[in-house]
């Protein structure tokens, strides 16, 4: 089964509203990262956490992971309609940086 | 824009065919990875190589082949194309270790109809 889920699985909000998905894994893990498709595109790196690390900003994007949970969150402030796509969270167990995705959730930004 | 370059876009082809799927980057990473994307949009993991001459089996069962006679290629080929196999196909590529990191820089995919 799928080492990540993500909830929700779609969401849609309004331009300018703060989007927020949640990833849970299963086992432990080296590193966490989120990706971007937009529309059956290939994926785009947005962001990666280490396991040793509990938050990390990039710009609008805001990640936390807390490992006793196992879960991660991605918070996108200020939404913009051409942040519209689906993000994935994908999990490094280590051993050789193979990465397993999990299930995605898709975004709509309205105007 | 990303350097890993995945040709076809798009390929409609009939059952029996057999099918080179072609990813190249300019990147100098040495792994690589294929990963089938279902409509529902899971990623799967079908094929992973960590340099020249390696190859091995991801953790989802593929009928495919790679090879990876160069740093720079890594294609896939069906033997005999089935409707089961249409998908969408993505190659990835990654630095070795060592580096702060280790995102995957993914091609733009090829989307494979077996009619």
């Amino acid at each position: 089964s799928q080492q990540g889920e993500e909830d929700p699985q779609a969401l849609s909000i309004q331009e300018g509203e703060n989007a927020t998905m949640n990833c849970s894994y299963k086992t432990s893990i080296n590193n966490l990262q989120w990706y971007r498709q937009n529309s059956g595109r290939g994926l785009v790196h947005l962001i990666l956490i280490r396991s040793n690390e509990r938050e990390k900003h990039s710009g609008r994007l805001r990640v936390t992971l807390d490992t006793s949970k196992k879960s991660s969150s991605l918070l996108i402030t200020a939404s913009r309609a051409a942040d519209t796509a689906s993000y994935f969270c994908a999990t490094d167990k280590g051993g050789g940086n193979k990465l397993t995705f999990g299930t995605g959730t898709q975004l709509k930004v309205e105007l | 824009e990303a350097d890993i370059y995945q040709t076809p876009r798009y390929l409609v082809i009939g059952t029996g065919k057999k099918i080179t799927l072609e990813c190249s980057q300019t990147m100098g990473h040495d792994k690589m990875y294929w990963y089938q994307q279902d409509p529902g949009m899971e990623l799967h993991l079908i094929h992973y190589s960590y340099g020249v001459n390696s190859t091995e089996k991801g953790d989802l069962s593929s009928e495919s082949t790679v090879s990876r006679i160069r740093t720079e290629h890594f294609p896939l080929t069906l033997e005999s194309a089935r409707p089961s196999h249409t998908s969408q196909y993505l190659c990835a590529s990654s630095e070795w270790g060592g580096r702060a990191n280790y995102g995957y820089t993914f091609g733009s995919g090829t989307r494979l109809t077996v009619v």
